[in-house]
Formats: structure tokens, sequence, C-alpha cells
């Protein structure tokens, strides 16, 4: 069974920049969440999604980041504008949550760096 | 407020050592948990995972972790490291009444001397 796949893998941009992270999940998982990996900190999560509605999205930080879902498959995360707090590496999991398993599948990440 | 202490930032063992990473929680519901293992460059990958029963759980590569509901642990070990096993390991809880959702400790990071 294929993984969770992300892309770009690496993405450095200026600050006040826009960017965009894409993610295709493992096939038939209904969770989608992205995370937020800062540099020697543990994965944040960013927002979670349950097919394409959005579950948790209280740690977003709605001014300047969005993100969607549509058709309840690949998702895609948006940073409008860019600051260099946002360097960080983006994760993207999910799972299935069939019978009692909350295990969550995790994607290579894209890490952001903003100069 | 759900919280993951991994108290230990480095820890350094040589080769064929035992290991135990410790990992503590705060959390305010029946919690699930889990350790990752993340090598540099790479995603997350799921060692262990605790729901419910017994409290001594198997993994992969030979690690093992103990639930103890008193103590509010989920110490990680191992009876003896290899080199591959260098690499930084996290600890994560999550609850269905949190929406599944994981809080992770900000992680060990382990090196293996030979």
């Amino acid at each position: 069974e294929a993984g969770v796949a992300q892309s770009p893998r690496y993405k450095i941009i200026e600050k006040r920049q826009s960017v965009a992270f894409w993610c295709n999940p493992i096939s038939g998982h209904a969770t989608l969440y992205w995370y937020q990996q800062i540099l020697g900190q543990g994965p944040k999560l960013l927002i979670q999604f349950q097919n394409n509605g959005v579950v948790d999205d209280s740690q977003l930080p709605k001014d300047r980041f969005s993100a969607e879902r549509l058709k309840g498959v690949d998702s895609t995360l948006k940073i409008q504008p860019a600051k260099l707090e946002d360097s960080a590496v983006y994760l993207c999991a999910s799972s299935s949550h069939q019978g009692a398993s909350y295990e969550q599948y995790f994607g290579p990440g894209t890490r952001l760096t903003v100069t | 407020a759900q919280s993951v202490t991994q108290p230990d930032i480095h820890i350094t063992v040589s080769e064929g050592a035992s290991l135990e990473l410790r990992c503590n929680y705060s959390y305010g519901a029946t919690p699930y948990l889990f350790w990752y293992v993340q090598s540099p460059g790479q995603g997350l990958q799921l060692l262990l995972k605790y729901f419910s029963g017994d409290t001594l759980v198997q993994g992969i590569k030979g690690f093992e972790a103990e639930f103890k509901r008193s103590q509010s642990s989920f110490n990680l070990r191992k009876p003896s490291v290899h080199w591959s096993d260098a690499a930084e390991y996290f600890c994560a809880v999550g609850a269905k009444e949190y929406g599944n959702k994981l809080v992770f400790g900000a992680g060990t990071i382990l090196r293996v001397k030979s």
C-alpha cells in the first residue's frame, strides 16, 4: 500500500511570499492531519479533516494559514504571507479510524525555510 | 490541558547497552499512547502503540514500552541498542474524547556510540 505523499520536499521563500504544500493520504483514509514541526520541537497539530470537513483548526493561524481538502481526498496547506517563524517541517498524516485503530501514518514532510 | 513531557533532550548509549526513554503525560481522558521514531529528513514511523489491555506492549525493531497509569508514564525500552537506532524519538498521546488528535512531546535525540 502506498504511503502518504507530500510535495514539495523542500521549499525556500522570502518573507511575505506565499507558499502551498500538497498532501495525498493513504487511499481510503477518511481523516487527514497537518502538523507543524519547528526545529527542536515535537509536531503540533494545525488542522484536522474528516473527509472534506474540518474537525479541529483551533491552532491554525487563520490570518495567514489556510487549508482545504476538496473531495475528501488530497489536501493543500497554504501560507500567505509567510513569516520567518513559519520556517519548519510541515507533516501530513492520515488515519482510517476503522475499528479500534487510531494509528496515524505520516508523510516525509515538507521542509520550509523562510528568509 | 493535555501535555507530554520527555525529560531527556539527548541520550547517548553504547552499542549493545540497554536503553530507556522516558515519557510522562498529563491528560484529561483515557489516553492512547504512541512512540514514533524520526530519522533525519524522514517522516515519523510508528514504533508501538497502547490503546488498552496489556500494559506492556511490543513494537517493531525490538522496542517495548510499559504503560503505568499511576505514574502517568509510558517509557520506551530496548535491551540492546544497535547503531541504526540513532534517531529522534517522540512520545505522543491521543484520546477519542479529543478527536484522536495527537499531542507530542519535544523528542529525545538518541546517539549511539560504538
